[in-house]
Formats: structure tokens, sequence, C-alpha cells
């Protein structure tokens, strides 16, 4: 079983303030990193994939490293509006296409 | 509209008796997914499939059975071996290519009484 471990488990942040949280995944055999946003109600949705040791990549507010070598990601989200709000799930895929999830981080943002 | 059609949203079945819960894909990808979540707890890889006619267990397999025979579908069948079958179900699918993401169909979630 592929360990994908995401902290804190949930969090929560007061408006305007930035925050970030973690995804450590087995640094043998790598092959891509994604981050997904899952709201209530809805399906996760991508954030980003990520595939090179270093990537660093940024979507508006949000933005993701990536170090392979140490296995862990970072996600960064900057000023958190309450739209913010989600579930933010990393997922591993090691080799082929088994693709495994964190627990993922409960983002609560406080107005 | 292309996208990842999940059926039925909610689903009730009797102990002991068998599910097949439906996906079906109009986005050409090759592979497909099967995650189960339970309160509390992230998602769970059941089965996965790269190709049509080839498919591998995921990390909780037990209980289920799946199949692939055409590029677009991938049902999942719970089985009366499924311990505590009562679950929210999601299935995605994606290109298989290296940089390429999941899509999400909407879920079902089975409750068995």
């Amino acid at each position: 079983i592929l360990n994908v471990e995401q902290s804190p488990q949930s969090l929560h942040v007061q408006e305007g303030d930035s925050t970030n949280f973690t995804c450590s995944f087995p640094s043998s055999n790598f092959y891509a990193l994604h981050w997904y946003r899952w709201e209530t109600a809805k399906s996760p949705e991508a954030l980003f994939v990520m595939t090179l040791n270093g990537d660093e990549k940024k979507k508006g507010r949000i933005s993701a490293t990536l170090n392979t070598k140490e296995g862990y990601s970072y996600l960064y989200i900057k000023g958190s509006q309450p739209e913010d709000s989600a579930t933010y799930l990393c997922a591993f895929i090691q080799g082929a296409q088994k693709l495994v999830f964190g627990q993922g981080t409960r983002l609560t943002i406080n107005p | 509209d292309g996208g990842i059609t999940q059926s039925p949203k909610y689903l009730f079945r009797k102990e002991g008796q068998n599910v097949t819960l439906s996906c079906e894909q109009n986005l050409n990808h090759d592979a497909m997914y099967w995650y189960r979540q339970d309160p509390g707890q992230g998602l769970r890889l059941i089965y996965y499939s790269q190709i049509v006619n080839d498919f591998q267990k995921g990390d909780i397999a037990e209980g289920y059975s799946v199949s692939r025979e055409k590029k677009e579908s991938f049902p999942l069948t719970v089985t009366s071996a499924q311990k505590n079958p009562t679950a929210f179900y999601l299935c995605a699918s994606r290109p298989g290519r290296r940089n390429t993401e999941a899509f999400f169909g909407q879920g079902t979630r089975l409750t068995v009484v």
C-alpha cells in the first residue's frame, strides 16, 4: 500500500491570512503528484499536476511546490477567502497508473 | 458535453444482495478508477484499469469486482462478501499521460440495510 500522508487533517484560518499544508509520499519510483480541491456537494477538481523535482505551479492565489527526492509537496494559499473553504487532496502516481490519495486537509476560512 | 456519469446517485440495497454501480465516460480516457469514501476519511482506491480488458486491484479490493469490456465503461459490483458496503463511491478517469489529471463523476451513495 502506498502511503500518502497529508497534514494537518483540518485547518481553520482567518480571512485574509495565508496558509499552507503538506503532502508526503514515497520518494522512490516517482511518476506524478496531483493536487485537487473538493468542495461540498461537488466533485474533486484538479488544481495542479506536478511531474518534475523542483516544480512550482501557480493558479491565482494558490501555488504548489514539489520535492521528489525527499518525497513532499506543499500547497500555499495566499490571502485566504471564504470561497477557498474546501478539502484539499493530494494524490500520488507511482510507476504506472495507480492513483492513490491522501486523507485530505479540510480548510475552513473564518470571515 | 464530455464527462463522467455515475448512476444512480443514491442506492439502497438489502444486506446480502450484490449491487452494480455504473460509471460511463465519453472523454476517451484510457485509465479509470473506483474509490470509496467513508465519513472522516479520504478516498481509498478499490480498483483501477489502464486499458480495456485489463484491471488491477487497489488497496481495498476485497468484496468488490469490476469489468472493463469497453473503454467508456467501468462498472463496479459490490458483492455480499463486502463486510461494510455502506459508503460513498466515486469513479474517475484520466487520459493516462504523465501530466494529466483525473476527472470525477458525481458519486453514488450506497446504503445497505
